[in-house]
This record gives structure tokens, C-alpha cells and sequence, in this order.
């Protein structure tokens, strides 16, 4: 079964600076999703990735997925009190075959606290 | 929209009792998730629906657990009889071929005691 790694586990980063967040994926991704969880709260969904070299961005928020497709990073660019939360990286198991949805393979999550 | 509704957020119930939990999808979408997240295990994927059918149930983690979605905007989970170790946030989640990503409701909270 697919496993992923998320790295740092927790990240404690000074207001205004940059950070980047590692998703490292056992297997070949057919489609990687970011999502941030806010502390009691549901997951909200931030972009999705699915060719290798693709870029995406959301305000300040950047993920990129590899050429060989088994990892993606997150970076923050100006971090800011909002930002705080838990970002987990999610993975399609399989490619898609058209009849629907997968469900996914989520990371650990990465703890993001944001010092004034 | 009103975004994926569950019910109820909280629930506290003794070892042994029935717990069902409720999900409401988006309107128009075709699939429904079912995803339990604990600090130990981070959130794990039970089973999903695809136009009201089970695709896959092999999360599920024993017999105990089942789930069922009777028409295209409800689904139930029910835990039968609990333990304390399904304590845990379960969260329903769905999506649509014309969307990108699945999309989360709030969440319950289940503690059993």
C-alpha cells in the first residue's frame, strides 16, 4: 500500500519568514492534493497536482510535484498568523480509470505555528 | 452551498453502544468518503461510495463498523458495539467528476467512554 511521509512533523517559523513543507510518496503519484486543517476543524482543500514539474500557487502559498512524481513540496512565501494550522498531503492510489473517485492516502501532517 | 453537513459534531457514549453518524454530501456530487483521523494513526480512509455504491471497504477496521449511503445525499456510519479505542474525529467527505479534490465536512468527535 502507498505510504507518505510529510517532513518536518512540526514547524515553528517567526512571522514573515519562509518555510517549505515535504510530502515524500512510497510510490508513484497519479495525483497529489494539499489540504490545511485548522485545530477542530475540517480539511480545506488547496490545490492538487498531477504532472511531474507542475507548479501550482494559492495567495502565497506554492506546491510543487517532482519530475519522477514520488514527491511534492509546499512553500510559504511571507508567512502570517493565518497560515497557522496542520497541512497534510494526500495521494490518488491509482490512476484515474474514469468510473470516479479514489479514496486517498493521507501524510502524519505537518504542525504549523507561526510566531509573532 | 452548504459544504458537506455531519452530524452530530460531538458524541460521548459508553463502551457497547451504537453509535451512528450522519453525512450529508454536497448536492450533485457522486462520491462520499468515510475517514477516521487520530493522533496515532493521522486519517486513515474506511470506505467510499461511488453513485451510492461501496467501492471499497477495506479500511473498515472490523466487523463492527458499517456504512451505507441509501440514496445520493445521505450516508451513515454506524459502530456497533463501540469501544474506547474508536474514539476518534470521523470526517465524511465528497467530490464530483467536475470538481477538483474531495471536499470535507466539519467532522464528529466521538468519545467513548
Amino acid at each position: 500500500s502507498q505510504e507518505l511521509e510529510q517532513s518536518p512533523q512540526s514547524l515553528i517559523v517567526q512571522e514573515g519568514k519562509n518555510l517549505t513543507i515535504n510530502c515524500t510518496s512510497s510510490k508513484t503519484l497519479y495525483g497529489l492534493y494539499w489540504y490545511k486543517q485548522k485545530y477542530g476543524e475540517g480539511l480545506i482543500f488547496l490545490m492538487m497536482l498531477q504532472k511531474g514539474g507542475e507548479e501550482k500557487s494559492h495567495e502565497k502559498i506554492t506546491a510543487k510535484l517532482d519530475e519522477k512524481k514520488q514527491q511534492s513540496s509546499l512553500h510559504i512565501t511571507a508567512s502570517q498568523p493565518s497560515h497557522a494550522g496542520i497541512y497534510l498531503c494526500g495521494a490518488d492510489p491509482r490512476p484515474p480509470s474514469g468510473g470516479g473517485a479514489d479514496g486517498l492516502t493521507f501524510g502524519k501532517g505537518t504542525h504549523l505555528i507561526i510566531q509573532p | 452551498d452548504a459544504g458537506v453537513i455531519q452530524s452530530p459534531r460531538h458524541e460521548v457514549t459508553e463502551m457497547g453502544q451504537e453509535v451512528t453518524l450522519r453525512c450529508k454530501p454536497i448536492s450533485g456530487h457522486n462520491s462520499l468518503f468515510w475517514y477516521r483521523q487520530t493522533m496515532m494513526r493521522g486519517l486513515e480512509l474506511l470506505i467510499y461510495f461511488n453513485n451510492n455504491v461501496p467501492i471499497d471497504d477495506s479500511g473498515m477496521p472490523e466487523d463492527r463498523f458499517s456504512a451505507k449511503m441509501p440514496n445520493a445525499s445521505f450516508s451513515t456510519l454506524k459502530i456497533q458495539p463501540s469501544e474506547p479505542r474508536d474514539s476518534a474525529v470521523y470526517f465524511c467527505a465528497s467530490s464530483s467528476i467536475l470538481a477538483i479534490g474531495q471536499f470535507f465536512g466539519p467532522g464528529t468527535r466521538l468519545t467513548v467512554l
